[in-house]
């Protein structure tokens, strides 16, 4: 079983809201990914937590907050969000960030609109 | 400098027929994976197939295989008899450097398939 699980699938939210963005696996995989992906372009990476810690931030602004509460979850939570910050949010997990054939499967994804 | 290539602007192929969609790839490293994803108009990022610089053999996985030319730097895509659910974008990416704790994937811009029925 490959199944990583996100909700909500849609997301409407004003620029003054705050929401949260769930991502949840079963696999005993030890790294999880959030990616923003906007329309026709690759996903781009946000974060990367790797046994439940930190590990990567690709620069990521203020108001999007990534928070691991144990193995099997993660969350991103949005505040004050942008109009530009609409896209595809798509969460990821793989088994072992530091082994060679390492492979992320990816989680349904979120469709955000920031109005 | 851009490490993974994907020029081909959309595909589009007759159902039941074979289709070749190209990746090429650049890096220093020795140690390499290879991955393509298929995202249909869902949104999901489906993992087809991995190829890993030290095999020695392509890659296959039921209608897909990996035409892997190492000296080349190209790992291709091959879907044998396309099905009409093939229509999506097609996404090559590729992992550098086994280190723990970084396991960024690089992906192309993407390749739109369509299968006509």
């Amino acid at each position: 079983d490959t199944e990583v699980t996100q909700t909500p699938k849609h997301l409407v939210m004003g620029m003054t809201n705050k929401k949260s963005l769930k991502c949840e696996q079963h696999m005993g995989h030890r790294a999880m990914y959030w990616y923003k992906q906007k329309a026709k372009k690759p996903p781009e990476l946000m974060f990367v937590y790797s046994y439940e810690k930190l590990s990567i931030n690709e620069s990521v602004p203020s108001r999007f907050s990534p928070e691991c509460p144990n193995s099997s979850l993660l969350n991103l939570h949005l505040h004050a969000l942008q109009p530009e910050d609409s896209a595809l949010y798509l969460c990821a997990s793989s088994q072992d960030p530091g082994h060679r054939t390492d492979t992320q499967y990816f989680g349904p994804g979120t469709r955000l609109t920031v109005l | 400098a851009q490490k993974i290539t994907q020029t081909q602007p959309g595909m589009f192929v007759q159902e039941k027929e074979a289709v070749t969609l190209d990746c090429t790839y650049d890096t220093s490293d020795q140690s390499y994976g290879l991955f393509w994803y298929k995202q249909p108009s869902s949104g999901e990022m489906i993992f087809l197939i991995y190829q890993g610089s030290y095999d020695e053999q392509n890659a296959t996985e039921g209608r897909y295989s990996l035409n892997f030319q190492k000296a080349r730097k190209s790992a291709n895509l091959v879907i044998s008899a396309s099905q009409l659910g093939d229509s999506a974008m097609y996404f090559c990416a590729m992992r550098e450097a086994q280190r723990r704790a970084n396991s960024k994937l690089t992906f192309g811009k993407g390749i739109t398939l369509s299968v006509r029925p």
